[in-house]
């Protein structure tokens, strides 16, 4: 398995203004996903980075505003960009494809997530 | 990906099994089914999968219907610490993109 950490844990940012997010993984993984999910509400994928090419972005969700970085196998960042109160979310990584003799896939690993208000 | 349905709540009393339901007519032959849950304030836990066959492990059950129209998750005694908001997701095995319905929110009561 794998053990996922982000930071910052929570913060409260003030509009027009950005905030990356960190999500460090303890053993190799090849694939790695940003969540969002707003109050009260499921899950929405953000976009999936693999290392080594640009991350894929899903419907609604654009570069510009949540540039992502993906420099090896055990680190992503996602930046908000120029937040508005409506990004305030939990914003989550989660990882496939973990290195554990080979990289074994079907079992994502969910960080525990980025509380972000913004004011 | 398989659109799933789910209740939206259920209870269950504390060391008993429960039993949660997921309709998924519209599988397609090469999706899994699988399941996660979310405790309050927590990321996501994946929890079990399978394709055809019924899935065991030390967590829960699955099991899939012949015709793999719906499934059922089981966890055989529960206690408070499942209560959660728990995802039945439909998902193509070349295809790691999870997609997150409303799930049911199991309350597991003493």
């Amino acid at each position: 398995s794998a053990v996922i950490s982000q930071k910052p844990s929570r913060d409260i940012c003030q509009r027009g203004t950005s905030l990356t997010i960190q999500c460090q993984v303890d053993s190799q993984v090849t694939m790695m996903f940003w969540y969002r999910q707003q109050p009260g509400q499921s899950l929405t994928l953000i976009a999936t980075a693999n290392q080594g090419s640009e991350a894929t972005y899903e419907s609604g969700f654009v570069i510009d505003k949540f540039p992502i970085s993906r420099p090896n196998l055990t680190f992503s960042t996602l930046t908000v960009s120029n937040m508005s109160p409506e990004d305030s979310s939990i914003y989550l990584c989660s990882v496939d494809g973990w290195l554990a003799g080979g990289f074994a896939y079907n079992e994502q690993f969910f960080g525990p997530g980025t509380r972000l208000t913004v004011l | 990906d398989a659109k799933t349905t789910q209740p939206t709540s259920m209870d269950c009393a504390e060391g008993r099994a429960a039993n949660l339901p997921c309709n998924h007519s519209t599988i397609s032959g090469n999706e899994y089914v699988y399941w996660y849950r979310q405790i309050h304030s927590q990321g996501p836990q994946y929890i079990i999968h399978g394709l055809k066959n019924n899935e065991t492990n030390e967590m829960a059950s699955l099991i899939i219907t012949e015709d793999r129209k719906s499934s059922t998750l089981i966890l055989p005694h529960a206690t408070l610490r499942d209560t959660a908001v728990y995802y039945c997701i439909g998902l193509e095995g070349s295809n790691y993109k999870l997609t997150f319905g409303k799930g049911t929110l199991l309350t597991v009561n003493p």
